[in-house]
């Protein structure tokens, strides 16, 4: 069985601060693929980045970046010099090549970023 | 180019009745998703449909069903609503398969009361 744990449910910083949302993920299956996803206030659900199990290279993406490592099943999300707009609640999430149907989200980490 | 687009966004039910939940995918996506959000909780998979067939279902009992048209639009079913069944209903599209990535809608917040 998946399963997918963001043990911080909720982290508040002020603006300029850099953040780390953790993501700790299982899985049986030797390929997968991991996501993050933004969900404002509106309710959509907004993609970040997805990850594929073979590719454990770091991403960043302006202020984001990623941390993928096998070794501990993680996928952390860091925003750095974060912003109010920064504001929402992030899911990490996992898609399993066995199932490939569908994704196994975390309950979500709410991060209020105050001015 | 539009997004995925749902409607109703906001319903009220009374218990016991029945919902229709409808999703218009992005142009060109063949497959459409369901999810079930409760507040506070992350989405809960419900359906997956590819080119008009069930591909995948999660664990919901039979009051929830779903099909997909021609068209490529899906229509989320619910009977005999129950007061737990009060959620944020997020609608997902995807050229194939889940790990490709979804493109979710806006949700329709259903309320039973």
């Amino acid at each position: 069985a998946q399963k997918v744990t963001q043990a911080q449910t909720e982290i508040s910083v002020v603006e300029k601060e850099d953040v780390t949302l953790d993501c700790v993920y299982e899985t049986r299956d030797t390929t997968y693929y991991l996501f993050w996803y933004k969900q404002p206030p509106s309710g959509e659900l907004v993609f970040l980045i997805r990850r594929n199990s073979f590719d454990e290279q770091n991403e960043i993406s302006g202020r984001y970046s990623w941390n993928f490592q096998k070794s501990t099943s993680s996928f952390n999300f860091t925003i750095t010099a974060s912003q109010v707009v920064d504001s929402a609640v992030y899911f990490c999430a996992l898609g399993s090549g066995g199932s490939n149907y569908k994704l196994t989200f975390g309950k979500g980490t709410l991060l209020t970023v105050n001015p | 180019d539009a997004g995925v687009t749902q409607s109703p966004t906001h319903l009220i039910k009374t218990r016991g009745q029945h919902v229709t939940l409808r999703c218009s995918p992005i142009s060109g996506h063949k497959s459409v998703s369901w999810y079930q959000q409760v507040l506070g909780q992350g989405p809960q998979f419900i359906f997956q449909y590819y080119e008009k067939e069930e591909r995948g279902r999660g664990n919901f009992p039979d009051r929830f069903s779903a099909r997909q048209f021609p068209n490529y639009s899906s229509e989320l079913n619910v009977n005999a609503l129950l007061l737990g069944d009060s959620a944020l209903y997020l609608c997902a599209s995807s050229l194939s398969t889940a790990n490709y990535g979804y493109t979710f809608g806006s949700g329709t917040r259903l309320t039973v009361v």
